[in-house]
């Protein structure tokens, strides 16, 4: 499975932007990258996924470098809501299936 | 619309000791994933069904977990017997297909195995 580097924690004030980054320097021209978050007690939930391009949807918007050999996360605004363990995954789609190979995350703290 | 349902919420057992966790997909949803989490670490695929057949298993400890998915609709997953190391939340997840649409997770199952 492609693997993923992620920081282990990061901090943030609440109503400012924050930028998770990721490296993924073993990816492939077919491999998706998926962003999904854990709340404290729950299932991971998902946040958005690219390719190639820049991707923005509700919840945050994803900035994928011209190599794809490394992306960021960005929550425009972070709430106290938001404090969670992000998780940046590579997805390969094949025929047999494509599952979502979890590493550990970056645990995003905010604080008022 | 309904999530994607688990039971137990909560489970402790003792080690040699059989336990077994459901899940209800979201309707419709022919894809369904259980992942084991120990504390600390990120969700790892125990197995992957597309409807009731099993896509990957490769990570199942086959000598003492099982799952099945009859009719290709709620699944059960299976520990027996128990060990100390199985300790984590199961984590049921499910999606449309086996493309690349986003997956929805349950609340999980935490169990202790004492």
């Amino acid at each position: 499975d492609a693997k993923t580097t992620q920081p282990n924690s990061m901090e943030s004030n609440e109503e400012e932007p924050v930028h998770l980054p990721c490296n993924h320097s073993t990816i492939s021209g077919t491999d998706y990258i998926h962003w999904y978050r854990q709340l404290p007690s729950q299932g991971p939930e998902y946040v958005i996924h690219g390719l190639t391009s820049n991707v923005n949807n509700r919840m945050a918007s994803l900035a994928i470098a011209e190599d794809r050999k490394s992306s960021t996360l960005i929550l425009h605004r972070a709430t106290l809501r938001d404090a969670a363990v992000y998780y940046c995954i590579l997805r390969v789609l094949t025929g047999g299936g494509n599952k979502l190979t979890f590493g550990t995350g970056t645990q995003l703290k905010v604080e008022l | 619309e309904a999530g994607v349902a688990q039971s137990p919420r909560y489970k402790i057992i003792e080690k040699r000791q059989s336990v077994a966790f459901w899940c209800n997909p979201i309707s419709g949803h022919a894809t369904l994933y259980w992942y084991q989490q120990i504390l600390g670490q990120g969700p790892k695929l125990l197995i992957q069904f597309q409807n009731n057949g099993v896509v990957d298993d490769s990570q199942l400890p086959k000598d003492r977990f099982s799952a099945e998915r009859l009719k290709g609709v709620d699944s059960t997953l299976k520990i027996q017997p128990a060990k100390l190391e199985d300790s984590a939340v199961y984590l049921c997840a499910s999606s449309l297909g086996a493309g690349m649409e986003k997956l929805f997770f349950g609340s999980g199952t935490q169990l202790s195995v004492l």
